[in-house]
């Protein structure tokens, strides 16, 4: 059974730009949830998706958006990035919303 | 709106010393919570939840409605234990899982 995996595992971006970040779930999850982790902070809802629908979102504006593909993997896009974007990224996978979720390593974003 | 709040940022004992990381929440209804770990270079992994009721490499956690508490214990600390924490609940509306901002536990040879 793999894991949760994230790719990149660091990203340096300009303000202004655009990004993708991507998750591959754990074999026989259909949920993926993101999260933003600030240094110091824990880490921050973005989104939930379950079968390819969004099933959640936090407090974060519209530029955070995602997608979720038939093999259950999925995909973060932030547009016009701001310094305030950088952050850790987290894709958590799990077999339905309320079981336990499984965590990728990460993505470190910084936003220059 | 819902809430985990970890009132220590950093926690220092020694090793065979007991341990108690603090979590307190807000929620309206039954609280589902969690603890998770991170352990240094690793991912964020689950390590216990109040419905299963187990101890985990020697931790339990009780859930307290009255206090709003769901404190991490262990009675004899050991240096692997070294690590970030974070307590979580699921909001269940929202289907997220809301975190605490953590405790460094660090546990002193």
């Amino acid at each position: 059974e793999t894991g949760v995996t994230q790719s990149p595992t660091h990203l340096i971006k300009t303000r202004g730009q655009q990004v993708t970040l991507r998750c591959s779930s754990q074999s026989g999850h259909n949920t993926v949830s993101w999260y933003q982790q600030a240094l110091g902070q824990g880490p921050q809802f973005i989104f939930q998706y379950y079968r390819e629908e969004e099933n959640g979102r936090g407090n974060f504006p519209p530029r955070f958006s995602g997608l979720q593909f038939p093999n259950y993997s999925s995909e973060l896009n932030v547009n016009a990035l701001e310094l305030d974007d950088s952050a850790l990224y987290l894709c958590a996978s799990s077999v339905t919303a309320l079981t336990e979720a499984f965590f990728g390593q990460g993505t470190r974003l910084t936003v220059v | 709106a819902q809430r985990v709040t970890q009132p220590e940022k950093l926690l220092s004992v020694f090793k065979g010393a007991p341990v108690e990381l603090k979590c307190n929440y807000s929620y309206s209804g039954s609280p589902e919570l969690f603890w998770y770990v991170q352990y240094s270079r690793q991912r964020l992994q689950l390590l216990l939840r109040h419905i299963s009721r187990e101890s985990i490499k020697g931790f339990t956690a009780d859930l307290n409605k009255g206090e709003t508490s769901f404190h991490l214990k262990k009675p004899f600390a050991q240096e692997e234990d070294s690590a970030m924490y974070y307590c979580a609940l699921i909001e269940k509306g929202a289907q997220k899982l809301v975190f605490g901002q953590g405790t460094r536990l660090t546990i002193n040879p």
